[in-house]
């Protein structure tokens, strides 16, 4: 049973550019998360997906920010017009039910 | 607002020696607290789950404690190895969040010196 897959691993946009990071669950799991991690920061909750739906987008910016769960493909943590305070790693982590498991993480840089 | 603290940054150790981490927070009130490890390039690893009822939990060279009257959590790692070193952190749903909400502290950087 393959871990959970994120990618790509490395991306780098210029200002003003669209990121799209990508999360394939783990095999059987339902549940989606993503979390912010900033330099020299813990991990910061974002978002938590089941297919199809959003149901807590509490820790996500307001603005230019989104998430999806579509029923068939991977997890898509979007952001549009992206600024060089995005550059961070974003990790997704997928559960059955309570346990997560992480991703390796993409590390996105804005120059 | 939940406030987690792991002390120290970072650890330098040669091998062989019992080490601790330390993780404090403020608000006695969670549900259970985890111990990852994350590997430059890998993502996070859970190690250790404690719930809100247990002291400690076990697993293998680590014993992870938890006193929430103290808001403290230990992570105790025995008879350290270069493939121990990694960052440690510890994470938790805070009282009043979904449980899937964890919080992390921003981890200690170990290193064990062959």
């Amino acid at each position: 049973n393959a871990g959970v897959m994120q990618n790509p691993r490395h991306l780098v946009r210029r200002r003003g550019q669209e990121a799209r990071l990508r999360c394939s669950p783990m095999k059987g799991h339902s549940h989606v998360y993503w979390y912010r991690q900033l330099p020299e920061e813990g991990l910061k909750f974002m978002v938590y997906l089941q297919k199809e739906n959003i149901i807590d987008e509490s820790g996500m910016p307001k603005e230019r920010f989104s998430a999806e769960f579509p029923k068939e493909g991977p997890s898509i943590l979007r952001i549009q017009q992206v600024v060089r305070g995005d550059s961070a790693a974003y990790f997704c982590a997928s559960s059955p039910w309570d346990t997560q498991y992480f991703g390796p993480g993409t590390r996105l840089t804005v120059l | 607002k939940q406030e987690v603290t792991q002390i120290p940054a970072a650890l330098s150790v040669p091998e062989g020696e019992n080490l601790v981490l330390n993780c404090s927070f403020t608000d006695s009130a969670i549900y259970n607290l985890q111990w990852f490890r994350q590997d430059p390039g890998k993502g996070l690893t859970s190690l250790l789950l404690i719930q809100s009822s247990q002291r400690e939990q076990t697993s293998g060279r680590l014993n992870a404690s938890l006193d929430k009257s103290s808001g403290r959590s230990t992570l105790y790692i025995a008879a350290s190895q270069p493939g121990d070193s990694a960052t440690y952190l510890c994470a938790f749903p805070p009282a009043g969040a979904g449980s899937y909400q964890l919080t992390f502290g921003k981890g200690t950087k170990l290193s064990v010196i062959p």
